[in-house]
């Protein structure tokens, strides 16, 4: 089976611009959440999707977006681009079990975007 | 407030010797425990993982984990390292009031392998 998929893998950005990335989640996961890699603040979650919705958010700024797609692809998006935002953005997905709260998340190779 | 510690930054270990690798979480109640890897430029690989039951969990690649609940504890084990474990190791906590599938990591622990 395929593991999680994103795309595009390299990407480079100036200030001000928006990015969309990309998240395949494994066949038959429905759930995909969303983090950020920094070497000064690790890793951080953004947000938890399913069924088109999202059910779980982290502490960014509201220029960190996200969506979900009815095939549990997902993306994410983020506008006004800062100099921080530079980091590893790693997807993972998970089964979305009925009535369970946590589950084992399986993560993508992450995407890494350089703002200039 | 809620926490995951790894104390160590950075570990170096010979080959063939032992590895533990410490991790230590601030929680109300016991979450959900995890411990993954990161090989540069990669993503994250789930080691193993701890929901409930026996606390003493066995992985992939030869690794293991014990819970230990009176020292708030999940420390990552292996008898003997291979140079192929070098990475970055992460422990992660999925915290059971944090919502759905939120995970709070650890910094992290660089391993640095000697042959």
């Amino acid at each position: 089976k395929a593991g999680v998929t994103q795309t595009p893998r390299y990407l480079i950005k100036t200030r001000g611009q928006q990015v969309t990335l990309s998240c395949s989640p494994i066949s038959g996961h429905r759930s995909v959440s969303w983090y950020q890699q920094t070497p000064g603040q690790g890793l951080q979650f953004l947000f938890e999707y399913f069924s088109e919705t999202q059910r779980n958010k982290g502490n960014f700024p509201g220029r960190f977006s996200g969506r979900q797609f009815s095939n549990s692809r997902s993306e994410m998006n983020v506008s006004t681009l800062e100099l921080g935002d530079s980091a590893l953005y790693l997807c993972a997905s998970g089964l979305a079990t009925s009535g369970v709260i946590q589950e084992t998340q399986y993560f993508g190779p992450g995407t890494r975007l350089l703002v200039l | 407030a809620q926490s995951v510690t790894q104390p160590d930054i950075h570990i170096t270990v010979s080959e063939g010797a032992s590895l533990e690798l410490r991790c230590n979480y601030s929680y109300g109640a016991t979450p959900y425990l995890f411990w993954y890897v990161q090989s540069p430029g990669q993503g994250l690989q789930l080691l193993l993982k701890y929901f409930s039951g026996d606390t003493l969990v066995q992985g992939i690649k030869g690794f293991e984990a014990e819970f230990k609940r009176s020292q708030s504890s999940f420390n990552l084990r292996k008898p003997s390292v291979h140079w192929s474990d070098a990475a970055e190791y992460f422990c992660a906590v999925g915290p059971i009031s944090g919502g759905y599938n939120k995970l709070i990591f650890g910094a992290g622990t660089r391993l640095a392998v000697h042959p």
